[in-house]
C-alpha cells in the first residue's frame, strides 16, 4: 500500500479536463511544498510533468498544471489529447528524509 | 546526448547479491544528487535511495536499509547500487535518476532525467 493516495483510473474525452488528486498527510504532501508528478508510458521511464507543486520543467505543456490544498495535491490536465493517455505517479519528500510515491493513476482518453 | 545508462541487472537467487551501475553523460555528473527508485512488474514506483554529488551523504528507504548500498565514482561518471541479501520482493525495474537542483539533498527531491532501467529478479 503506497504511503500516497491516488485514484486508479481516470478518463476523459479529447478536449477536457480532468484532476487526478493525491492524499497524503501532515508529514508529507502537507508539510512542504515538495510535490512532483510524473508520467509515464507503457515500457517507458517516468517523465517529470510538475515540480514543487506547481512547477513546470521547460518543454512541458501548459496544458498541465499542479496545485496543493492541505494534505491533497492535483494534477491537472486540460485539453486532454490522445498522447496524454498513461500513467501518472505524485510524489513527494517526507518529514523522514525520504521520498514517497502515490499508487498510481491510469489516465485514459476516451 | 544528456543520458543515464543502467547496467548489471539479471536474475539472483534469494539472499544473493547484485550490483548496479549507472553510467552518466552529456552533463557534470559530480554537480548533482542522484538517486535510484524501481518498479515492481506492473507495480507503482518506490524510491530506494539518494547520494549527494560528493557523496557524502546518503539516505535510504526502509524496505532496503542495511541491505542496499549507494554510492558513486565521480572519476568515471557512475553511481552504483550494491544490493545484497536480496528478497523476492526486490524483483524489479531499477532507474538511476537525477535531482537537478544541484550536488547537495537538500530537502524535496525530483527527478528530471531518468534511464531506461535495468531488471532485477530474484527467484531460486
Amino acid at each position: 500500500q503506497s504511503a500516497l493516495t491516488q485514484p486508479a483510473s481516470v478518463s476523459g474525452s479529447p478536449g477536457q479536463s480532468i484532476t487526478i488528486s493525491c492524499t497524503g498527510t501532515s508529514s508529507d504532501v502537507g508539510g512542504y511544498n515538495y510535490v512532483s508528478w510524473y508520467q509515464q508510458h507503457p515500457g517507458k521511464a517516468p517523465k517529470l510533468m510538475i515540480y514543487e507543486v506547481s512547477n513546470r520543467p521547460s518543454g512541458v505543456s501548459n496544458r498541465f498544471s499542479g496545485s496543493k490544498s492541505g494534505n491533497t495535491a492535483s494534477l491537472t490536465i486540460s485539453g486532454l489529447q490522445a498522447e496524454d493517455e498513461a500513467d501518472y505517479y505524485c510524489s513527494s519528500y517526507t518529514s523522514s528524509s525520504t521520498l514517497e510515491f502515490g499508487g498510481g493513476t491510469k489516465l485514459t482518453v476516451l | 546526448e544528456v543520458q543515464l545508462l543502467e547496467s548489471g541487472g539479471g536474475l539472483v537467487q534469494p539472499g544473493g547479491s547484485l550490483r548496479l551501475s549507472c553510467a552518466a553523460s552529456g552533463f557534470t555528473f559530480s554537480s548533482y544528487a542522484m538517486s535510484w527508485v524501481r518498479q515492481a512488474p506492473g507495480k507503482g514506483l518506490e524510491w530506494v535511495s539518494a547520494i549527494s554529488g560528493s557523496g557524502g551523504s546518503t539516505y535510504y528507504a526502509d524496505s532496503v536499509k542495511g541491505r542496499f548500498t549507494i554510492s558513486r565514482d565521480n572519476s568515471k561518471n557512475t553511481l552504483y547500487l550494491q544490493m545484497n541479501s536480496l528478497r523476492a520482493e526486490d524483483t524489479a525495474v531499477y532507474y538511476c535518476a537525477k535531482d537537478p537542483r544541484g550536488q547537495q539533498l537538500g530537502t524535496g527531491w525530483y527527478f528530471d532525467l531518468w534511464g531506461r532501467g535495468t531488471l532485477v529478479t530474484v527467484s531460486s
